[in-house]
């Protein structure tokens, strides 16, 4: 199984700022990587797939990098609604994995 | 528009069994394959069973691997998972999820969930 680790566990950020969030796999999912947002009492909002790829209507100063084993999902300046807990997802192998967020709060 | 929405949860003895249903609408259900997804109270996200466009095909995670079977009435739209011998750590909101398309394995809509509690 593909061990997917997120840091930090939370980031305290001012909005206006710029996030930074990370991923790691435990081995090589090539560009098989998405992330999600959520927010209490919600289900997850699909941001990003294909390492990169923005999903539908999801606002550019979302974006994602990274290959391999090493990614990172920026936020280029907050919004009120973007604080949230921020999921990764390997989809390389079976099982798919999460890791076990980011949460974004106001600072 | 896509809509999914679970039904079925609740509350459940240890080691008795519980199936939970999706009801699928807004797109060609029988087309995509479809996840279960599960999260324990204030805890994150765990995939827990996927199922082929066609019921072919089925995968689940080592945790619920022979307890849980995960199965499909494409004439009904209508995405099932059954749960047996549950257990405490069963305990979690689950959701049903589409993948984007067919043939990838990230999910662009999801149910609102429904709470299973498994409790003596």
């Amino acid at each position: 199984e593909i061990v997917v680790t997120q840091s930090p566990a939370t980031l305290s950020v001012s909005p206006g700022e710029g996030a930074t969030l990370s991923c790691r796999a435990s081995q090589s999912v090539s560009s098989n990587l998405a992330w999600y947002q959520q927010k209490p009492g919600q289900a997850p909002r699909l941001l990003i797939y294909g390492a990169s790829t923005g999903a539908t209507g999801i606002p550019a100063r979302f974006s994602g990098s990274g290959s391999g084993t090493e990614f990172t999902l920026t936020i280029s300046s907050l919004q009120s609604e973007d604080f949230a807990v921020y999921y990764c997802q390997q989809y390389n192998n079976w099982p798919l994995t999460f890791g076990g967020g980011t949460k974004v709060e106001i600072k | 528009q896509v809509q999914l929405v679970e039904s079925g949860g609740g509350v459940v003895q240890p080691g008795r069994s519980l199936r939970l249903s999706c009801a699928a609408s807004g797109f060609t259900f029988s087309s995509y394959g479809m996840h279960w997804v599960r999260q324990a109270p204030g805890k994150g996200l765990e995939w827990v069973a996927a199922i082929s466009y066609d019921g072919g095909n089925k995968y689940y995670a080592d945790s619920v691997k022979g307890r849980f079977t995960i199965s499909r009435d494409n004439s009904q739209n209508t995405l099932y998972l059954q749960m047996n011998s549950l257990r405490a750590e069963d305990t979690a909101v689950y959701y049903c999820a589409k993948i984007w398309a067919p043939g990838t394995r990230y999910f662009d809509y999801w149910g609102q969930g429904t709470l299973v509690t498994v409790s003596s």
